[in-house]
């Protein structure tokens, strides 16, 4: 099983605030790797897929970056909207997630 | 727009049956692979179950396999889980998935099952 491990655990910042998330894989997942957006009693939503690809409707501030096995998830500046709690999730290998990393605010 | 929407969660003994259902909208059902999958409590998210877009081909994870099924009708848009033998870390929100281009595209709000005597 190909395990994801997210840092941080939490991230406290303020809107207008660049966020930058990492999602670490325990083997290579190539590029097959892609970021959730969850709030309580909402759906998930897709924000990026493919490492680096957004989703559809997805803003601008959200972008995605890696491959092997390191990966970044960056929003360039915090929207109010934004805290919520954000998980990776690989397919190279069946699919899994990492734990999450919440995005608070400040 | 896409909807997904999932009912049947509740209370249930260990060793009780639950039936869940997640009805679709918005995009044509038969085309899609659709997936299981839950979060316990204070735990990451976890892939359940999923099958291909005429319910031929079905996948399980380990721990679920040979107690949980997964089936759909695409005659109504609606994606089932019949969950048997239910344990108490069967605890968890269960969400209903559209796959689509290889990622869980579209997942519905979750329905809460909750094993415990």
């Amino acid at each position: 099983e190909i395990v994801l491990t997210q840092s941080p655990a939490t991230l406290s910042l303020s809107p207008g605030e660049r966020a930058t998330l990492s999602c670490r894989a325990s083997q290579s997942v190539s590029s097959y790797l892609a970021w959730y957006q969850h709030k309580p009693g909402q759906a998930p939503r897709l924000l990026i897929y493919d490492a680096s690809n957004r989703a559809t409707g997805i803003p601008a501030r959200f972008s995605g970056s890696g491959s092997g096995t390191d990966f970044t998830l960056t929003i360039s500046s915090l929207e109010p909207e934004d805290f919520a709690v954000y998980y990776c999730q690989q397919r190279s290998n069946w699919w899994t997630f990492g734990q999450g990393t919440k995005v608070e605010i400040k | 727009e896409v909807q997904l929407v999932e009912s049947g969660g509740g209370l249930v003994q260990p060793g009780g049956s639950l039936r869940l259902s997640c009805a679709a909208s918005g995009f044509s059902f038969s085309s899609y692979w659709m997936s299981w999958v839950r979060q316990a409590p204070g735990k990451r998210l976890e892939w359940v179950a999923n099958i291909n877009q005429d319910g031929s081909e079905k996948n399980y994870v380990d721990s679920v396999k040979g107690r949980f099924t997964i089936s759909r009708d695409n005659a109504k848009n609606s994606l089932y889980l019949q969950m048997n033998s239910l344990r108490a870390e069967d605890t968890a929100v269960y969400y209903c998935a559209k796959y689509g281009s290889g990622w869980f595209d579209y997942w519905g709000q979750g329905t809460l099952v909750t094993v415990s005597s």
